[in-house]
């Protein structure tokens, strides 16, 4: 079956400590983006990246970071810089091109203690 | 600057009525619209689209109007079911940016009472 994955479905970190999640999809999309969505607001974009070695800061990127060295995988790591981190984290992927939807993850619940 | 906004918070419905969900948007560029369900802690499915060359696009129980002079799209559900409650987002894209960039107005989150 194709689709995007991502791991862990819950996560807790200490404040301070940098953690990577995960996002790998095997639908041979070119683009991938990585949202953020608080309780009760949209989804908003933090990293997106078009094809691989290349990626592009969305509307929040600060305090995050990513990489993008296979087209299967689209790692997120939210750094201690990230003044609150605590939200539901939403990968997706897309066709590179116009005009196509976006297919999205299950998410992972970030909890900062 | 919210590019596309959704106005209404919450709605709630009967089960059998119709549904009718609103979505505004200021970029004149956009002319690419998308609706996506989302149910707690899973990521949104895609629903249904329409290009800025039509105005209405039907599939199944869902249609999805736009007034492009008004900028303003909707999303209508007949007849509407108690699985059809989750947050619903509008999304618009494309126009002037390459590729696949979507912009989310802030969900409606649907009840559809029995």
């Amino acid at each position: 079956d194709g689709g995007i994955t991502q791991s862990p479905k819950y996560l807790f970190r200490k404040e301070g400590q940098n953690v990577t999640l995960s996002c790998e999809q095997n639908l041979n999309h070119d683009a991938m983006y990585w949202y953020r969505q608080d309780p009760g607001q949209g989804l908003r974009l933090i990293y997106y990246s078009q094809i691989v070695n290349d990626f592009q800061k969305g509307d929040i990127a600060e305090g995050y970071s990513v990489s993008r060295e296979k087209k299967e995988s689209f790692p997120l790591t939210v750094t201690s810089a990230q003044k609150n981190p605590t939200a539901f984290y939403l990968c997706a992927s897309s066709i590179f091109s116009t005009y196509n939807e976006q297919f999205f993850g299950p998410g992972t619940r970030l909890t900062v203690l | 600057d919210q590019q596309v906004k959704q106005n209404s918070p919450s709605l709630s419905v009967q089960e059998g009525r119709i549904s009718i969900l609103n979505c505004d948007y200021t970029n004149s560029m956009f002319d690419y619209f998308l609706w996506y369900k989302k149910y707690p802690a899973e990521g949104p499915t895609f629903l249904i689209s329409i290009s800025s060359i039509k105005d209405k696009n039907e599939d199944g129980r869902f249609t999805v109007f736009l007034n492009k002079s008004a900028k303003h799209l909707s999303l209508h559900i007949v007849p509407s079911q108690p699985g059809d409650s989750a947050v619903y987002f509008c999304a618009a894209c494309c126009g002037d940016n390459a590729g696949n960039m979507l912009t989310f107005g802030g969900g409606t989150r649907l009840m559809v009472k029995p």
